[in-house]
């Protein structure tokens, strides 16, 4: 089936770093990216959907300049929590889906980020 | 707009015991898309279904089973047997043809122990 890969699995750093996620899709052309955020014990929020050469569409309250969403590839996107602080502290996770909107999502396996 | 709803937040059963996962969804779109995935302790996302809304057959799927009734706007997710391995938090999503880019919309999840 499709695989998607999620890197890091885990980072842990310094309040005020930057941290890059990466969302590579191993065995399709990924024309749509998701990235969700999950609090512990809550469901996942979808945060950005971003398409394959042009901006990422963020949702209501997320902040766009705080998650810099590039998705310069159909094989990879990128997901950058910018001067980062604790609150960012949480479970970020990728999907990928290909070209046809009827396709089914792909996850990776997720980031989870603390902020010390 | 869309809204699923996962009204059980933790059960709790015994090793064999057969256990059902109830979802409920809202939605305007005549085509959608219904999803189950579960995310076991180490927090990926496992996908375990899709099921388009002009299909209403029941699927099993080995100790799984699924119950679609666009009458009462219900998939609820049926564990036959329960086994520790199926321990998690199972959650219900909807894909409409109006949200674009296809955006899965999750339920708030449903934490299933299964004790020995």
């Amino acid at each position: 089936g499709a695989v998607v890969s999620q890197h890091p699995s885990r980072v842990i750093c310094k309040s005020g770093t930057s941290v890059k996620i990466e969302c590579r899709s191993l065995d399709f052309q990924a024309t749509t990216m998701f990235w969700y955020r999950q609090f512990p014990k809550k469901s996942l929020m979808l945060m950005a959907t971003s398409n394959e050469g042009s901006k990422a569409t963020y949702e209501q309250g997320v902040e766009k300049d705080k998650f810099l969403i590039n998705h310069a590839s159909l094989t990879l996107s990128t997901l950058t929590v910018t001067s980062a602080h604790p609150e960012d502290s949480s479970f970020y996770i990728c999907s990928a889906r290909g070209r046809l909107s009827n396709q089914p999502q792909h996850f990776g396996d997720g980031t989870r980020l603390s902020i010390l | 707009a869309q809204k699923v709803t996962q009204a059980q937040t933790e059960i709790s059963v015994v090793e064999k015991e057969d256990v059902t996962l109830d979802c409920v969804y809202e939605t305007r779109d005549t085509t959608y898309y219904l999803f189950w995935y579960k995310q076991p302790p180490s927090g990926e996302l496992v996908f375990l279904i899709r099921r388009n809304s002009f299909d209403e057959q029941n699927e099993i799927s080995g100790r799984y089973s699924w119950n679609f009734q666009k009458s009462t706007s219900s998939f609820n997710f049926t564990i036959t047997a329960s086994q520790v391995v199926d321990s998690a938090v199972y959650f219900c999503a909807l894909s409409g043809l109006s949200q674009g880019a296809q955006k899965l919309v999750f339920g708030q999840g449903t934490r299933l122990t299964i004790n020995p």
